[in-house]
């Protein structure tokens, strides 16, 4: 799987909008982008994913350059309880036996 | 959505003695289960993967003959911490594989909060 490379902490305000990179520069064209979240003491949550069309869900968007290189998770209006650990993977996701590893993530403090 | 338990949510126990961790998933059924631990500051480190009927396959660098993981239907698989130390206190998370045909969609439980004095 391609690495992904995102900030390590990042803060935002009460809801404002919260945008986070991730660069992915070897993606291969393949691979989907997928993006999981993580509070503190609990299994991670599923977020949402995109191949190459910007997508939207409930929960946030997702927009994906055209080179596919980068991608960028938007929460558009951030809440306290928006506070984690957002995680950043790139898969085939098409395959039962690919593995879901996961990076650093980046620290998102949302603060009122 | 896809609710994927964990049993239990913390446990102690003392060092040389074993501890079974159960995973679940609620309503589906899942073709692929995975372990991950997670040390404290730290991010997910996949364990191992394994598949109903089949044995597991271990990362390497993790012991398979430590981390015993029974995967015995599509609903259960376990993880049993043989002769637990205290370098094996840890959060343990798993997680459920679900789909056919498509694009496949991975749920995790909430893990389960091991302590080993």
């Amino acid at each position: 799987d391609a690495k992904t490379t995102q900030p390590t902490s990042m803060d935002c305000a009460e809801g404002r909008a919260a945008n986070l990179p991730c660069n992915h520069s070897t993606i291969s064209g393949n691979e989907y982008v997928y993006w999981y979240r993580q509070i503190h003491s609990q299994g991670p949550q599923y977020i949402i994913h995109g191949l190459k069309n910007n997508e939207t869900n409930e929960m946030a968007s997702l927009i994906i350059t055209e080179d596919r290189k980068s991608s960028t998770l938007i929460l558009p209006h951030a809440t306290l309880r928006d506070t984690a650990v957002y995680y950043c993977i790139v898969r085939l996701g098409r395959y039962n036996t690919d593995k879901l590893i996961f990076g650093t993530g980046t620290r998102l403090q949302v603060f009122p | 959505g896809a609710v994927v338990s964990q049993h239990p949510s913390w446990v102690i126990c003392k060092s040389g003695t074993s501890v079974k961790i159960e995973c679940r998933s609620l309503d589906f059924q899942a073709t692929t289960m995975f372990w991950y631990r997670q040390f404290p500051k730290q991010s997910l480190m996949l364990m191992a993967t394994s598949n109903e009927g089949s044995k597991a396959t271990y990362e390497q660098g993790v012991e398979k003959d430590k981390f015993l993981i029974n995967h015995a239907s599509l609903t259960l698989s376990t993880l049993t911490v043989t002769s637990a130390h205290p370098e094996d206190s840890s959060f343990y998370i798993c997680s459920a594989r679900t789909g056919q045909g498509g694009v496949y969609e991975q749920y995790f439980g909430p893990g389960t909060r091991l302590t080993v004095t």
